[in-house]
């Protein structure tokens, strides 16, 4: 069945440091792409989204190319912040009647100053 | 952006009895809310779809008459533990999907409901 498989955690950088969270999915079809963060304490946000081949989304200075040929989706930042601490999920939407959310483990980054 | 919101926010309860949990769009309408159940240092796992004024569509291997849903209006929806033990202890998150929105249905997350069965 459809699943997105992302890097485990924790991982821990100094503050600028270069970040990169690898994400992968299996799909019959092709599915809208998600990252979302959860920050301590609170719910899930959607951070940045794609939903076909080639795009790429981007917000608050991470980015994810959506790469059909390699079925990923991995998620970048050049130079990340102590705010940016939180779990990170990558997604994948079926596209079918009900949209629903296939999420991976989740990844927590800690970032130190 | 749009706000979800679930109450309570921690629950302790006994072994055997029911818990309510709430979720609700605070400013618009959602025809669809979606039920998670969260592990400690495990993904979201989808437990089920509720759809206002309908039945709710449950995942494989979830117990119906275990997690009572019902979605009495575009603003709120219920999960009720029945009977609950403690291997029911859990983080439930519930989402809504703003119907809305245009060309992107794009679902909310409410903050959670830590759940802890004595």
């Amino acid at each position: 069945g459809d699943s997105v498989t992302q890097m485990e955690g924790p991982v821990t950088l100094s503050e600028e440091a270069f970040l990169t969270i690898n994400c992968t999915y299996t799909a019959t079809g092709y599915p809208s792409l998600f990252w979302y963060v959860q920050y301590p304490g609170e719910g899930l946000q959607l951070l940045l989204k794609a939903t076909k081949a080639d795009d790429k989304g981007s917000n608050k200075g991470f980015e994810a190319t959506y790469r059909k040929e390699t079925t990923s989706f991995h998620l970048e930042k050049g130079s990340v912040q102590v705010s940016d601490s939180a779990v990170y999920f990558c997604a994948q939407e079926d596209g079918g009647a009900t949209n629903k959310l296939i999420f991976g483990t989740g990844t927590l980054l800690a970032v130190q100053p | 952006g749009a706000v979800v919101s679930q109450h309570p926010s921690r629950v302790i309860c006994k072994s055997g009895t029911s818990v309510k949990i709430e979720c609700r769009s605070l400013d618009f309408q959602a025809t669809t809310m979606f039920w998670y159940r969260q592990f400690p240092k495990q993904s979201l796992m989808l437990m089920a779809t509720s759809n206002e004024g309908s039945k709710a569509t449950y995942e494989q291997g979830v117990e119906k008459d275990k997690f009572l849903i019902n979605h009495a209006s575009l603003t709120l929806s219920t999960l009720t533990v029945t009977s609950a033990h403690p291997e029911d202890s859990s983080f439930y998150i519930c989402s809504a999907r703003d119907t809305t929105s245009g060309f992107y249905n794009e679902q909310f997350f409410g903050p959670g409901t830590r759940l802890t069965v004595l």
